[in-house]
């Protein structure tokens, strides 16, 4: 496989569910994003990792939890969420921060709906 | 702090015909980078184009070009001889970041509809 993968590509949860997120990248970056996309609005930038340090958390409810074992995997912890929380979720990744312009590379997503 | 407006929701357009897709932005800073993204219906965004806030030269790749003008906080997108394949929601991003990666802020999107 190559690029960036995301697992499921649809889930649907209730709201006292625990789910996971999974995306998996074959590019040999070491920089690696979770953003979530709602209907209307901008992407959202929701946690960075870099060389699986995380960099960037931004105002993040804490019923997301992300995960970086390695670099290349990237999780999502999703527990007790919200029917606001439904959307779809983007994981990316790049070459590692700090080193010089390197583009987004993005998964197809996952479809979250919470019932 | 930056912001990306993308004033159009969705355009639709026959094929062959050219459209362009307008993207204002607000930043304090002097150092800035400006991005276009494609999103196709398979859900992932693709790359298509980085600028520097000193580089305002206009640039062609292909069908598509870009024209950046500072004076009106403008990073327009304009397709030519417009296809089918290039029915997609388009994002516009702004980064204040020196390396143009961190802290993207993306606009709404347009969403683009070539019609056959």
């Amino acid at each position: 496989e190559t690029g960036v993968t995301q697992t499921p590509r649809h889930l649907v949860m209730g709201m006292t569910n625990k789910k996971s997120l999974k995306c998996e990248q074959h590019l040999g970056h070491n920089a690696m994003y979770w953003y979530k996309q709602s209907a209307k609005k901008p992407l959202e930038l929701m946690f960075v990792y870099n060389f699986k340090e995380q960099t960037e958390n931004n105002s993040v409810p804490s019923r997301f939890s992300p995960e970086c074992p390695n670099s290349s995997h990237l999780f999502l912890h999703l527990h007790t969420l919200q029917p606001e929380d439904s959307a779809l979720y983007l994981c990316a990744s790049s070459q590692e921060l700090g080193t010089g312009f390197s583009p987004l590379h993005f998964g197809n997503g996952t479809r979250l709906t919470v019932t | 702090a930056q912001k990306v407006t993308q004033a159009q929701t969705e355009i639709s357009v026959v094929e062959k015909e050219d459209v362009t897709l307008d993207c204002v932005y607000e930043t304090r800073d002097t150092t800035y980078y400006l991005f276009w993204y494609k999103q196709p219906p398979s859900g992932e965004l693709v790359f298509l184009i980085r600028r520097n806030s000193f580089d305002e030269q206009n640039e062609i790749s292909g069908r598509y070009s870009w024209n950046f003008q500072k004076s009106t906080s403008s990073f327009n997108f304009t397709i030519t001889a417009s296809q089918v394949v290039d029915s997609a929601v388009y994002f516009c991003a702004l980064s204040e970041s020196f390396f143009g990666n961190e802290k993207l802020t993306f606009g709404t999107g347009t969403r683009l509809t070539i019609i056959p």
